[in-house]
């Protein structure tokens, strides 16, 4: 199937532990993201790479560090989890490089718990 | 004020009926539109993009207001599985150094029940 895909689809773990999530997209697309989803369902932009560059790095906690091994792939890593990371993070890509009506296609999301 | 301002609903409306939902945007120098649509414990997925001259999709239509920085969708014929939430989406600058930075509303939900 060509998509974007994510793992894990749940994650539950203690606070001060480190965890990734990974995202994965076939569709030949440049430029990758990921986004956080919190307890109210606001939607915001972390990050952004296009041809494994970064090229957006909102305000986030330097816990946080995607890295892009290749422009198919943007894995996210989080270390020294808290409780207000629980969240949905969802992984989107789009084909150019997210300006206009580029189009982003959204993965199914990595639902964070963090106890 | 919110980047992007939706009201939140809910709205409950029998199958048929017409909706219609509103945005806001506070960044005046905004060139792209958006509507998304999530289901529930889904990822948003796009529903249609939004023009100044007013768009339509099937049941679906969205306009832009420049002027008023206010976006719009109309649903028509309401089926069940609309039941959803609508993500009003702007991307802020429609230039090179766009890079993609979409800015999400809250979401309104629709439930739409026989």
């Amino acid at each position: 199937d060509t998509a974007v895909s994510q793992t894990p689809k749940y994650l539950v773990t203690q606070m001060g532990n480190d965890k990734s999530i990974k995202c994965e997209q076939n569709l030949g697309h440049d430029t990758m993201y990921w986004y956080k989803q919190d307890s109210k369902k606001f939607l915001k932009i972390m990050f952004s790479y296009n041809n494994k560059e970064l090229i957006i790095n909102e305000t986030v906690p330097n816990r946080f560090s995607p890295k892009s091994p290749d422009k198919a792939h943007l894995n996210l890593h989080i270390n020294s989890l808290e409780l207000g990371d629980s969240a949905v993070y969802f992984c989107a890509s789009s084909p150019g490089q997210g300006a206009g009506e580029d189009t982003q296609y959204f993965g199914p999301g990595t639902r964070l718990t963090v106890l | 004020r919110k980047e992007v301002e939706q009201d939140p609903g809910p709205f409950n409306v029998p199958e048929g009926a017409t909706v219609a939902f509103n945005c806001t945007y506070s960044n005046s120098a905004s060139q792209s539109f958006f509507w998304y649509r999530q289901d529930c414990r889904k990822e948003p997925k796009l529903l249609m993009s939004v023009y100044s001259s007013g768009n339509e999709d099937g049941r679906f239509t969205a306009q832009l207001n420049r002027a008023s920085q206010y976006i719009s969708l109309l649903i028509r014929d309401s089926k069940l599985s609309d039941s959803a939430t609508y993500l009003c989406v702007v991307n802020p600058d429609a230039g090179g150094t766009s890079y993609g930075k979409l800015t999400f509303g809250q979401g309104t939900i629709l439930t739409v029940h026989p």
